[in-house]
């Protein structure tokens, strides 16, 4: 079976500043991928970033970048400079090998301040 | 725009009724995904086709079907509504089937959702 963890609800952030939101995986699939959307209040999910399990190197995307520390099964989102606009819902999931579909945490609540 | 196109956006029926929502995914994906959000259960898997075949199954109900046509194009129909099917059904497409060759040809691009509202 396959789970992700999200144990912040919410999170506040100054603009400008960086931050980070947590996410961790269980999984017995040596390959996986992991992926992060945004949802806004207006409802739609938007993709933000994806990791494989097999990466060497952990993937960026403009201001996101993911933090992926195998061993220790965490996926982290890093928004660096953050805006008002990235105010959302972020959803951590996870496909694996043997499981097409996409599970997904039940997400951290972020609020930019000014 | 994504590229994912469902309709309706919005949908307010009785209990007891049957709906169809309707899913056309991104120009050269051939999955399509349906999920279920709701504020008590979050976002749910239900089910996923891959070029016309079922691939896998989730928490889907069995007053819960669905199909992938030959054009692609998914529909999932709700029937003998409850009130607790009121949520923002999701259809959501990729490239890819899952499975073992995990790529990025597996992100899932989202449609803007149905709202379904069972009074």
């Amino acid at each position: 079976a396959q789970k992700i963890t999200q144990t912040q609800p919410g999170m506040f952030v100054q603009e400008k500043e960086a931050v980070t939101l947590d996410c961790t995986y269980d999984t017995s699939d040596q390959s996986y991928g992991l992926f992060w959307y945004k949802q806004p209040s207006s409802g739609e999910m938007i993709f933000l970033i994806y990791q494989g399990s097999y990466d060497e190197q952990n993937a960026t995307e403009g201001r996101y970048s993911l933090n992926f520390q195998k061993a220790r099964k965490s996926a982290n989102l890093v928004i660096s400079a953050s805006q008002l606009g990235d105010s959302a819902m972020y959803f951590c999931a996870m496909m694996t090998g043997t499981a097409s579909k996409l599970t997904f945490g039940t997400g951290t609540r972020l609020q930019v301040t000014l | 725009d994504s590229g994912v196109t469902q309709t309706p956006k919005h949908l307010i029926t009785a209990t007891g009724q049957r709906v169809t929502l309707r899913c056309s995914p991104r120009s050269g994906d051939l999955s399509v995904y349906w999920y279920q959000q709701s504020l008590d259960q979050g976002l749910q898997f239900l089910i996923q086709y891959y070029n016309g075949e079922e691939r896998a199954k989730g928490n889907i109900l069995e007053r819960f079907s669905a199909q992938q046509f030959p054009d692609l194009h998914s529909e999932l129909n709700l029937s003998s509504l409850e009130l607790g099917d009121s949520a923002l059904y999701f259809c959501a497409s990729s490239v890819g089937g899952g499975g073992q060759a995990l790529s990025g040809a597996n992100v899932l691009t989202f449609g803007a959702g149905s709202r379904l509202t069972v009074l």
